[in-house]
């Protein structure tokens, strides 16, 4: 059982250029989200989704798209990546609320020079 | 989903009990209860959750204020690997499952 895992686990990206950052889940769940994490911060919501075919925005959604095709997978597209957009990025899924908690992936390191 | 308010940072001798506090003066009657911490870097871990009963698993105990503005997690015998930043989160029961995270408590368990 793999749980959440996230690719690539470390990005360099010149500014401008764009990447899509993958997730997925073999656990079945509906809810998966994408947080990122600047230096000594705390996680912020940047999009989540409550099943395929239906996203919504989180706290920080500017400058990323996500979609959700499938149950499994959650793609994070950063469409003109620009150094503010250096963090490290969390997915995360989750099952039925409130019964069951939220598993992690191990995070990418991506930084946009 | 209410606001919560956690120290910056505590510390804790290896081997004592580790009582992290958590105010959440504006919960609603709807809203559980969150403990994750993050040692290092790594993804966020669950450790516990709870609506109004003090709740108990393998990692740590949970024990909610009767007015339930409050909570304190308690690791039982702090070892060095529970070093980690402690996350106190609240949600909302029947919402989309979103995680709001503060900064959290950065607990330094000592040797």
């Amino acid at each position: 059982n793999a749980g959440v895992t996230q690719t690539p686990k470390f990005q360099v990206l010149k500014t401008g250029q764009s990447m899509t950052l993958q997730c997925a889940q073999d656990m079945n769940h509906e809810y998966m989200s994408w947080y990122r994490q600047d230096p000594g911060m705390g996680l912020r919501l940047i999009h989540y989704s409550v099943g395929a075919g239906i996203t919504d925005q989180g706290e920080v959604p500017n400058g990323y798209n996500v979609s959700r095709s499938t149950t499994e997978d959650f793609p994070l597209r950063l469409l003109s990546a620009a150094p503010s957009q250096t963090s490290v990025y969390f997915c995360a899924s989750s099952g039925t609320f409130p019964l069951t908690e939220a598993f992690f992936g191990q995070g990418t390191r991506l930084t946009v020079v | 989903d209410a606001k919560t308010t956690q120290p910056p940072s505590m510390d804790c001798a290896e081997g004592r009990a580790a009582n992290l506090p958590c105010n959440h003066s504006t919960i609603s009657g709807n809203e559980y209860v969150y403990w994750y911490r993050q040692i290092h870097s790594q993804g966020p871990q669950y450790i516990i959750h709870g609506l109004k009963n003090n709740e108990t698993n393998e990692m740590a105990s949970l024990i909610i204020t009767e007015d339930r503005k409050s909570s304190t997690l308690i690791l039982p015998h702090a070892t060095l690997r529970d070093t980690a930043v402690y996350y106190c989160i609240v949600r909302v029961v029947g919402a989309t499952n979103k995680l709001i995270f503060g900064t959290g408590t950065l607990l330094a368990v000592q040797p």
